[in-house]
């Protein structure tokens, strides 16, 4: 059971917007910055959104994040089949002193 | 380029021990907290340890505390992770991540940067 909640799937057809969820306490998302990773078959997980809306180098505008209070959401338009991955929230748990991921969303562009 | 290369994975059995290295290159390795991460099959990831740029402070998950200790040697540019007293459920790839991205304290930053991972095999 992860201590960040995100829903097991979510799916959009190609060009359409899709958004991805996740809740957490005031010990981790409500006071920590939280980041989005980007998982493709076989490899390691990618950077996609850091402190809660930010992009790094490289990261296209299609990927965004917000935060809200306890829940935070990556959002990403324009979809295209290449996006089909796992994703994952990541922050810092203060009570925990650990790092928490979310279980992941799988999305499907159909 | 900027990179970690983990090494050090294979197959043990229960209760044995392993120690895993990540190389850096391509930056100022004293200047990062880096992480240990690893994933089961068919699994999302886990959060295992980090160490701070300096060594200074380091954390564990529940699940490797007491087992597990991290370490680093910055004039070799490496991070180090002991693990003892290996259960099967330590089964997993190790990913080591720089915390290089954020407004945090450091360790607590975004992983900007991962290795390629090592495969860790606990059987008997």
């Amino acid at each position: 059971q992860s201590v960040l909640t995100q829903p097991p799937s979510v799916s959009a057809a190609p060009g359409q917007k899709v958004t991805i969820s996740c809740s957490g306490s005031s010990s981790n998302i409500g006071n920590n910055y939280v980041s989005w990773y980007q998982q493709l078959p076989g490899t390691a997980p990618k950077l996609l959104i850091y402190d809660n809306n930010k992009r790094p180098s490289g990261i296209p505008d299609r990927f965004s994040g917000s935060k809200s209070g306890t829940s935070a959401t990556l959002g990403i338009t324009g979809l295209q089949t290449g996006d089909e991955a796992d994703y994952y929230c990541g922050t810092w748990d203060s009570s925990l002193s650990a790092w928490v991921f979310g279980g992941g969303t799988k999305l499907a562009v159909l | 380029q900027v990179q970690l290369v983990e090494s050090g994975g294979g197959v043990v059995q229960p209760g044995r021990s392993l120690r895993l290295s990540c190389a850096a290159s391509g930056f100022t390795f004293s200047g990062y907290a880096i992480h240990w991460v690893r994933q089961a099959p068919g699994m999302g990831p886990e959060w295992v340890a980090v160490m701070s740029y300096d060594g200074s402070n380091k954390y564990y998950a529940d699940s490797v505390k007491g087992r597990f200790t991290i370490s680093r040697d910055n004039s070799k540019n490496t991070l180090y992770l002991q693990m003892n007293s290996l259960r099967a459920d330590d089964t997993a790839v190790y990913y080591c991540a720089r915390a290089g991205l954020g407004g945090g304290d450091g360790y607590n930053d975004a992983f900007d940067i991962w290795g390629q991972g090592t495969m860790v095999t606990v059987s008997s």
